[in-house]
């Protein structure tokens, strides 16, 4: 199957300073999704992105299909950011099933 | 609200027994997904269904089974527990073939003592 890499498994950064996670994944995909845990254990959605550029907010998120990695960027971080960021891929058609990497452990220090 | 709502919450059992947790996927999503993170295995795909009929399995276990119902809620049963099946277990739901991706509920800690 799919295997997902993601780095680096920690960071540690004040408040305001900006980030950028990565994921490498091994075969062609159709879907990536990158994931917020927060310390309650939520899973929220940030990004669906398969391909190309997208932003929300202080968050962006690219992914290169033909070299196999996404980039998450983080801006301007602030307390809340804190939690794992999980790069998830998939090869079906459409949402099928997922294959996640391990995470990014991101603690924003005030 | 994610629109994703699983019960219960949390849930103790001993070892040996029986559990069911439940989950409505999101208002129009015919897609239910099912997974389980654990510390040791992190997020493991169990089983997927779509309008009540199994689309596709992966890691799950023979003591565990899944089903969709006409209403489109699931039901993930989970028997015989081990110390082992100690995890936070998620519901997730989409429409397949959306732009949007997953939307998961919050989850059910299942601790087994």
């Amino acid at each position: 199957g799919i295997q997902v890499e993601q780095s680096p498994p920690d960071l540690i950064l004040q408040e305001g300073a900006n980030s950028t996670l990565r994921c490498n994944f091994s075969d062609s995909v159709n879907n990536l999704q990158w994931f917020h845990q927060n310390p309650w254990g939520q899973l929220i959605n940030l990004f669906y992105i398969p391909s190309g550029t997208k932003q929300n907010g202080r968050l962006s998120a690219t992914t290169v299909a033909t070299e196999r990695y996404s980039l998450l960027y983080i801006s301007s971080s602030q307390t809340t950011d804190s939690g794992v960021y999980f790069c998830a891929v998939g090869s079906g058609f459409g949402n099928e099933k997922l294959t996640f990497g391990t995470g990014t452990r991101l603690t924003i220090i005030p | 609200d994610s629109g994703v709502t699983q019960t219960p919450k949390h849930l103790i059992t001993a070892t040996g027994q029986r559990v069911t947790l439940r989950c409505s996927p999101r208002s129009g999503d015919l897609s239910v997904y099912w997974y389980q993170q654990s510390l040791d295995q992190g997020l493991q795909f169990l089983i997927q269904y779509y309008n009540g009929e199994e689309r596709a399995k992966g890691n799950i276990l023979e003591r565990f089974s899944a089903q969709q119902f006409p209403d489109l809620h699931s039901e993930l049963n989970l028997s015989s527990l081990e110390l082992g099946d100690s995890a936070l277990y998620f519901c997730a739901s989409s429409v397949v073939a959306s732009n949007y991706g997953y939307t998961f509920g919050s989850g059910t800690r299942l601790t087994v003592v």
